[in-house]
């Protein structure tokens, strides 16, 4: 079966240290997500590529969080500084979406973060 | 905007039984795409089943099946013969035809007893 591949699975770092989480999407796939799921919050959307585009990051905070598409094989979310509140799993999902139909979303395994 | 609300926050089944998981949603669109996604202990998260919002027909993936009310706009997910293996976080999302967000409700934890 074809997977979103998520690197690091865990990650323990200091704060105010810089923090890349890496995602190998779906080959295919025109549509990446990242989510950040908390006890407390749920499942949140932090940003959105199509073709390689970024196309929404509203739910991202801009002045420490990036995310970026270099290429078709790799998606980068990126925490500097990072602080204790960005502990969370965080998940990255690719799908096809094509003419307006969506074909369903893969989830990669999570990379949990804890910021101490 | 667009919400997903699941009123239930945990549930338990004998082994064998049928459980059935509620979700509802808001949206001002027409056509859309509801998802129903387990999450076991693992954390991994896997697509359960999908539904078109133009499609009456109601989708049903082996003991996965759902009741899809459009007018009511409702989206209820049931496990026939549960498995321990079911035992799991449930979620009900929602995304518009082409859209940019999957939407999440809160998860209902479902527990399968032996």
């Amino acid at each position: 079966d074809a997977r979103v591949t998520q690197t690091p699975r865990h990650k323990v770092t200091e704060m105010g240290q810089e923090v890349t989480m890496r995602c190998q999407p779906i080959l295919g796939h025109n549509t990446v997500f990242w989510y950040r799921q908390t006890m407390m919050q749920g499942l949140e959307l932090l940003a959105y590529f199509r073709n390689r585009a970024p196309l929404d990051d509203s739910g991202m905070p801009k002045d420490r969080f990036s995310a970026e598409m270099p290429d078709a094989t790799l998606a980068t979310l990126k925490i500097q500084p990072s602080e204790p509140r960005d502990s969370a799993v965080y998940f990255c999902a690719s799908g096809l979406v094509l003419g307006g139909e969506g074909y369903g979303y893969t989830f990669g395994s999570g990379t949990r973060l804890t910021v101490v | 905007a667009q919400t997903v609300t699941q009123s239930q926050p945990e549930m338990s089944v004998q082994e064998a039984e049928t459980v059935t998981l509620s979700c509802t949603y808001d949206t001002s669109e027409n056509n859309y795409y509801l998802f129903w996604y387990k999450q076991p202990p693992s954390r991994q998260m896997i697509l359960v089943i999908r539904q078109e919002a133009y499609k009456q027909q109601n989708a049903t993936e082996n003991r996965f099946s759902v009741n899809f009310q459009k007018a009511a706009k409702s989206f209820s997910l049931k496990i026939s013969d549960s498995q321990l293996g079911d035992t799991a976080m449930y979620f009900c999302a929602l995304i518009k035809a082409a859209g940019n967000k999957l939407t999440f409700g809160g998860g209902t934890r479902v527990l399968v007893k032996p």
